[in-house]
């Protein structure tokens, strides 16, 4: 099993549509997770971090379950420039771990 | 200035060929990592240095040589690397890694490298 997996995509959805995205990971111990964002040939920069609470940042919402093991992302009204790929990320053991992306297509 | 910098930003090399990849951060930062991204292929991390020190190295081949002079540079040294090393190899930085609970990292636009 991979330590963190997700959908590849891509999602394809037109503007204003709610797209969501999962992600599971098997190290039951990870203590933190994130959602980072991938431009086309550009460097992953953190979208936010996923608390256990869960956690909103205008039209992006990130929940964590514990019991499962997987995190989502949530994205309201999709923009244009919403399309990119979007990595799940986990602590591991003593590192982070990435996930493969999932590619988001954001269409007129 | 840009937080974290890489140079070159392209590099083509043959298999015999010695090079070296940069990256520095202006962000006062205390932990630097050097991941490589291949196609269709998760962030793969390689090396991890926490205040100068390798704290991590993920089974790379000795062909990948890194280099922290000081918590502000990284580098990465290359020499006989094959084909399938072809990737996008990205540094970041952190405040500080912290057992298992890591802060943000913040990535450098990473080296484009083709070996031929």
């Amino acid at each position: 099993r991979k330590e963190v997996e997700q959908d590849p995509g891509p999602f394809n959805v037109p503007e204003g549509a709610t797209v969501a995205f999962n992600c599971t990971y098997s190290n039951s111990a990870s203590q933190s997770f994130f959602w980072y964002r991938q431009d086309c040939r550009k460097e992953p920069k953190l979208l936010m971090s996923v608390y256990s609470s869960g956690n909103e940042d205008g039209r992006f919402t990130a929940q964590l379950n514990r019991a499962s093991q997987y995190i989502s992302l949530l994205i309201r009204d999709s923009k244009l420039s919403d399309s990119a790929t979007y990595l799940c990320v986990v602590t591991g053991f003593q590192k982070l771990v990435f996930g493969t992306g999932t590619r988001l297509l954001v269409s007129p | 200035e840009t937080g974290v910098t890489q140079t070159p930003r392209h590099l083509v090399m043959g298999m015999t060929n010695k090079k070296s990849l940069k990256c520095e951060q202006h962000l006062g930062h205390n932990a630097m990592y050097w991941y490589k991204q291949s196609a269709k292929k998760p962030l793969e991390l390689m090396f991890v240095y926490n205040f100068k020190e390798q704290t991590e190295n993920n089974s790379v081949p000795s062909r990948f040589s890194p280099e922290c002079p000081n918590s502000s540079h990284l580098f990465l040294h290359l020499h006989t690397l094959q084909p399938e090393d072809s990737a996008l190899y990205l540094c970041a930085s952190s405040p500080r890694t912290s057992g298992s609970s890591y802060n943000e990292q913040f990535f450098g636009p990473g080296t484009r490298l083709t070996v031929l």
